[in-house]
């Protein structure tokens, strides 16, 4: 099992450019998150999905969309980059049974925005 | 609403030494606390989790976890400290709703002196 990945692991954009990043999980996990983490702040949950084509907003969803068309992948959108969305994102994924499952976490992708 | 504070940015500690990472939270009914780690440009891994039961909870690399419900506190305990553990450390609560999402506190570094 590779778990949680993320593409890329890093990523330089420019003031108003667009990307997408990747997200996949190989653990049949229903529940899939997007987090940033910024310095001092620990992770906010900007979009979750609780299952293929669903997805909500969380804490901090502007400026991001999501999608969730297969079950095993979860992407996040940045159509117009600000430097505000420079951060580290870790997606997550969990099962979840109950409200006791763990959430696990891929190994980040780190945005700077110029 | 839910609140983690971890009132420490930084505990330093010597090689050998126990080791404590303080948490405290605010949540309405029953808490679900996890706490994770965060080694240098790598994502979070899960460490130990409390759910209900006995509330000294046992978790990975020889960490556990103490619940205190009187004072609202579950601290990260070990009881010989590791260059290899210093890290980011995260205390997080389980949002019970929709989202069932991780609420994170800001982190605390911890850093094991030789």
């Amino acid at each position: 099992n590779a778990g949680v990945t993320q593409t890329p692991k890093f990523r330089v954009l420019k003031t108003g450019q667009s990307m997408t990043l990747l997200c996949a999980q190989d653990m049949n996990h229903e529940y899939m998150y997007w987090y940033r983490q910024d310095p001092g702040m620990g992770l906010r949950l900007i979009h979750y999905s609780v299952g293929e084509g669903t997805t909500a907003k969380g804490e901090v969803p502007d400026g991001y969309n999501v999608s969730r068309l297969k079950k095993q992948n979860f992407l996040l959108g940045l159509e117009s980059a600000a430097p505000s969305q420079t951060s580290v994102y870790f997606c997550a994924s969990s099962y979840p049974r109950d409200s006791t499952d763990t959430q696990y976490f891929g190994p980040g992708t780190r945005l700077t925005v110029l | 609403a839910q609140s983690v504070a971890q009132p420490e940015d930084q505990v330093n500690v010597a090689e050998g030494n126990p080791l404590t990472v303080k948490c405290t939270y605010s949540v309405s009914g029953n808490p679900y606390l996890f706490w994770y780690v965060q080694y240098p440009n790598r994502g979070l891994q899960f460490l130990l989790k409390y759910i209900t039961g006995d509330n000294l909870v046992k978790g990975s690399y020889g960490f556990e976890a103490e619940f205190n419900k009187s004072q609202t506190s579950f601290h990260l305990k070990k009881p010989s400290a590791l260059v290899s553990d210093s890290a980011l450390y995260f205390c997080a609560v389980r949002v019970l709703t929709g989202a069932n999402n991780l609420f994170f506190g800001t982190g605390t570094r911890l850093t094991v002196i030789p």
